[in-house]
């Protein structure tokens, strides 16, 4: 049973465009969501999180924006460069325990 | 600087041996992770440790084994029980607690080939 789920495998988007990545959840309990940037061979990075307790958090060129009543979180990149070129995972814990991650979205910004 | 060390980077190892995945952190957290990471699939949870001497299983603990005497350390052993440990490992660690919000920080895996 997937608690986390990203039902987009692959996303191509032209350079300077926004990206839009999604993610949605079943466990009402979660109450803090991440999304992490992963190249292959190499361990996932930490991009951006959000509590439950808010609906939208900003750092930079990545917001996250969650919809607590549909189970929804997505991750918006503006302007889209081609170094952002990777797999994203939506990942999602409660009370601090253990940390649950998403299929994962391989995002391609073309030039 | 503060990280997470995995070593080796690349193991190899024959069917029927075990082995032991090394996974060192100086960032003074309290709670370490195993992922595994197979192609083209999510991070899937193996164990978990909150504390020093404790340890929980995750989704897939089967035929592997783990250990945290020591807050910096946590290493995973894959068995010869395990049926297919051909992957990519992964350990994270983050804060916890009541109240703290702290990502997972990953180190860079190991990738893992049994022939």
């Amino acid at each position: 049973d997937q608690q986390v789920k990203q039902n987009s495998p692959s996303l191509s988007v032209q350079e300077g465009r926004i990206s839009i990545l999604n993610c949605d959840y079943t466990n009402s309990m979660f109450d803090y969501f991440l999304w992490y940037k992963k190249y292959p061979a190499e361990g996932p990075t930490f991009l951006i999180s959000i509590s439950s307790i808010k609906d939208k958090n900003e750092d930079g060129r990545f917001t996250v924006f969650l919809n607590k009543s549909a189970k929804h979180l997505s991750l918006h990149i503006v302007p889209s460069q081609p170094g952002d070129s990777a797999v994203y995972f939506c990942a999602a814990t409660s009370y601090g325990q253990n940390f649950v991650f998403g299929p994962g979205t391989r995002l391609s910004v073309l030039p | 600087d503060g990280g997470i060390t995995q070593s080796p980077k690349y193991l190899f190892r024959k069917e029927g041996q075990n082995v032991t995945l090394s996974c060192e952190q100086n960032l003074n957290h309290d709670a370490m992770y195993w992922y595994r990471q197979d192609p083209g699939q999510g991070l899937r949870l193996i164990y978990y440790s909150q504390i020093v001497n404790d340890f929980q299983k995750g989704d897939i603990a089967e035929g592997y084994s783990v250990s945290r005497e020591k807050k910096e350390s946590f290493p995973l052993t894959v068995t010869s029980a395990q049926k297919n440990p051909t992957a990519f490992y992964l350990c994270a660690s983050t804060l916890r607690g009541q109240g703290i919000d702290s990502p997972l920080h990953f180190g860079n895996g190991t990738r893992l080939t049994v022939t």
